[in-house]
């Protein structure tokens, strides 16, 4: 089955700065990647994906690159703000073969840390 | 438009006892998955109900089962749990293909499960 490693487990940077996740996957059927952010004691919440069929997704202060090839997607948040500050869960599914963005693979997640 | 709603939002039952979750998708998705979140196992999944039917399943033992109805309203039964199976329990619903262009999974807050 799948299998998403991500790092780093834990990153601590200054309000402004960038804050970069790495996530690898093993399935090359995969071909959904969505982030979830995740705050204490709250749902996980979508926060950008990006299909297999394109290399880069923005959406203001936050990119997702993907490299199929290597089998290696990145979020990247820009201008880092202490609401930033989260856990941030990157996953993988081969949605495209039921429409849906079912049976996600979860890494393990970033605690992400902005500090002032 | 109403989200993913999850009851109960607190459990706590004693080993050996069984238990039922339930998850209300958001209008018109015909998509509900159930994950399990704990601290050292992170997000796993565990079954994806898609028109009643189940469409996938992850790796969990034969007492976690599940069932959706034709409201798409989904309920998962835990039967004589142990005390591993204390976790946050989420829902995530989805659009299919035809509803909708991305295949994403909104989540609901979940129910913390603690067993005794």
């Amino acid at each position: 089955g799948e299998n998403v490693e991500q790092h780093p487990s834990t990153l601590s940077v200054q309000e402004g700065d960038s804050a970069v996740i790495k996530c690898t996957y093993s399935d090359s059927a995969s071909n959904y990647f969505p982030w979830y952010k995740q705050e204490l004691g709250k749902r996980p919440q979508l926060i950008i994906d990006i299909r297999s069929n394109v290399g880069e997704k923005k959406d203001q202060r936050i990119a997702v690159t993907l490299n199929k090839t290597a089998k290696h997607f990145s979020l990247h948040i820009t201008e880092t703000q202490p609401e930033d500050s989260a856990v941030y869960f990157c996953a993988a599914s081969a949605a495209g073969n039921t429409g849906t963005a079912s049976k996600l693979t979860f890494g393990t997640g970033t605690r992400l840390q902005v500090t002032l | 438009k109403a989200g993913v709603t999850q009851t109960p939002r607190y459990l706590i039952k004693t080993r050996g006892q069984q238990v039922t979750l339930s998850c209300s998708p958001i209008s018109g998705h015909r998509s509900v998955s159930w994950y399990q979140q704990t601290p050292g196992q992170g997000l796993q999944f565990l079954f994806e109900y898609f028109s009643e039917t189940q469409r996938n399943k992850g790796n969990f033992p034969g007492r976690f089962s599940g069932r959706q109805f034709s409201n798409s309203r989904s309920e998962m039964n835990v039967s004589t749990l142990e005390l591993g199976d204390s976790a946050l329990y989420l829902c995530a619903s989805s659009p299919d293909r035809v509803a909708k262009k991305d295949p994403e999974a909104f989540f609901g807050q979940g129910t913390r499960l603690t067993v005794v």
